[in-house]
């Protein structure tokens, strides 16, 4: 069974520093990969999304991701965090599939982001 | 685009109750998707639909659980008998899926429930 693996639980960063958010997963075969993020009694919404192509992908709200297929991560970044991004990120993986088929997702336990002003 | 749209976004329960939540999902997806999520916890697939057919169930589908999306449009997910133990999030996501089979899920704002 396919799993995602977010290992920093909680990160604090300040205000215009750099930020990246881990993520790694166990898969037989390469997964389509997302990152979504979730603010307070919200819903999800979608950052950016990997199906195949340029291993580095651009998402919204100046967010990057990188697929390591060597290292089974998909790590999230962003270079100047803004305090508006305090939330909790959840990283997310699908069965890619040649067939028609449900696309499930498998998420992280997420990492609770806290931004110092 | 309105966006998914969930209705309530909290309910109360006392337990042995039955509760119905429903998921209107972005004009024209085809497919919706259910998904539980407890606290500290990522979100856990329940059950999906393809238009009106329910083509996938969790096991953390209980017999308790049921999904309805009648016209393939908006869906139901009922919860007879609710025990504390269904006290969750329940999130409902709709996409629209191409011709390579990949489908970007949207998600709405959620349901809260609490069962006392």
């Amino acid at each position: 069974a396919q799993s995602v693996t977010q290992p920093d639980i909680h990160i604090t960063v300040s205000e215009g520093a750099s930020l990246e958010l881990r993520c790694n997963y166990s898969y037989g075969a390469t997964p389509y990969l997302f990152w979504y993020v979730q603010s307070p009694g919200q819903g999800l919404q979608l950052l950016l999304k990997y199906f195949s192509g340029d291993t580095l992908v651009q998402g919204i709200k100046g967010f990057e991701a990188e697929f390591k297929r060597s290292q089974s991560s998909f790590n999230l970044r962003k270079p100047s965090v803004h305090w508006s991004d305090a939330a909790e990120y959840f990283c997310a993986v699908a069965k890619r599939r040649l067939t028609g088929g449900g696309n499930k997702l498998t998420f992280g336990t997420g990492t609770q982001l806290k931004v110092e002003l | 685009d309105t966006g998914v749209s969930q209705d309530p976004r909290h309910k109360i329960t006392k337990r042995g109750q039955n509760v119905t939540f429903r998921c209107d999902p972005i004009s024209e997806h085809n497919r919706l998707y259910w998904y539980r999520q407890t606290l500290g916890q990522g979100p856990e697939f329940l059950t999906y639909f393809q238009n009106e057919a329910q083509l996938e169930k969790s096991r953390l589908l209980s017999d308790r659980f049921s999904a309805e999306r009648p016209k393939g449009s908006f869906s139901t997910l009922e919860i007879q008998r609710t025990e504390q133990g269904d006290s969750a999030m329940y999130l409902c996501a709709s996409s629209l899926v191409d011709s390579i089979y990949t489908d970007t899920q949207y998600f709405g704002p959620g349901t809260r429930l609490t069962v006392l």
